[in-house]
């Protein structure tokens, strides 16, 4: 079991906004940077999201990351058929002394 | 242009030693802060991050799956190799290397299918 929860699936229409949580507690969100993954169908993951907020070159400001206290949360604006995929944050965790995914969360385009 | 790739036999059979070799370009494993992780997906199922190694070699594991996995590097042949001892049908997955700076895994291979089938 994921020390990260994440909603199993959210939906929106074409041109809306969805928003991922991430929680998790002091020991992996609340003391480190989150980073937010894209997986789509059949793929490997994508870096989306690293140190909370921050985009790698090629990501659209359309995606967005923001973190406060032990939960983390990934906003996708103006959502477009190819953004249904599947999303997973990350971070480290001090007790486990390693890296933790979430549980992931499945973004369907109505 | 960061690139990895996963290489390794695509059937084991339970009970043998799984070993795995990410070669990658585009960047250094002796250049400090960076470091080549491998994460796992079952079929259907959610990542699972295992092991990574950092420039110092400093080594990390997962703590549920310690004590069957080894890493090592080759900065040289620029090379990671995971090895993973009594493989069982639970470990089926696909097996991801990635390319780590300094939390964060950055780059991706395209992953290598793993079945673990008698």
């Amino acid at each position: 079991q994921s020390v990260l929860t994440q909603p199993p699936s959210v939906s929106a229409a074409p041109g809306q906004k969805v928003t991922i949580s991430c929680s998790g507690s002091s020991s992996n969100i609340g003391n480190n940077y989150v980073s937010w993954y894209q997986q789509l169908p059949g793929t490997a993951p994508k870096l989306l999201i690293y140190e909370n907020n921050k985009r790698p070159s090629g990501i659209p400001d359309r995606f967005s990351g923001s973190k406060s206290g032990t939960s983390a949360t990934l906003d996708i604006a103006g959502l477009q058929t190819g953004d249904e995929a599947d999303y997973y944050c990350g971070t480290w965790d001090n007790t486990l002394s390693g890296f933790v995914f979430g549980t992931g969360t499945k973004v369907t385009v109505l | 242009q960061i690139t990895l790739k996963e290489s390794g036999p695509t059937l084991v059979k339970p009970t043998q030693t799984l070993t795995l070799t990410c070669t990658f370009s585009g960047f250094s494993l002796k250049t400090s802060g960076v470091g080549v992780g491998w994460i796992r997906q079952p079929p259907g199922k959610a990542l699972e991050w295992l092991a990574l190694v950092y420039w110092n070699d400093d080594k990390r594991y997962s703590p549920s799956l310690k004590t069957r996995l080894t890493i090592s590097k080759d900065p040289f042949k620029n090379q990671v190799v995971l090895t993973m001892t009594n493989m069982d049908p639970v470990d089926t997955a696909t097996y991801y290397c990635a390319h780590v700076s300094p939390v964060c895994f950055h780059h991706w291979g395209q992953g290598t299918l793993v079945t673990v089938s008698s």
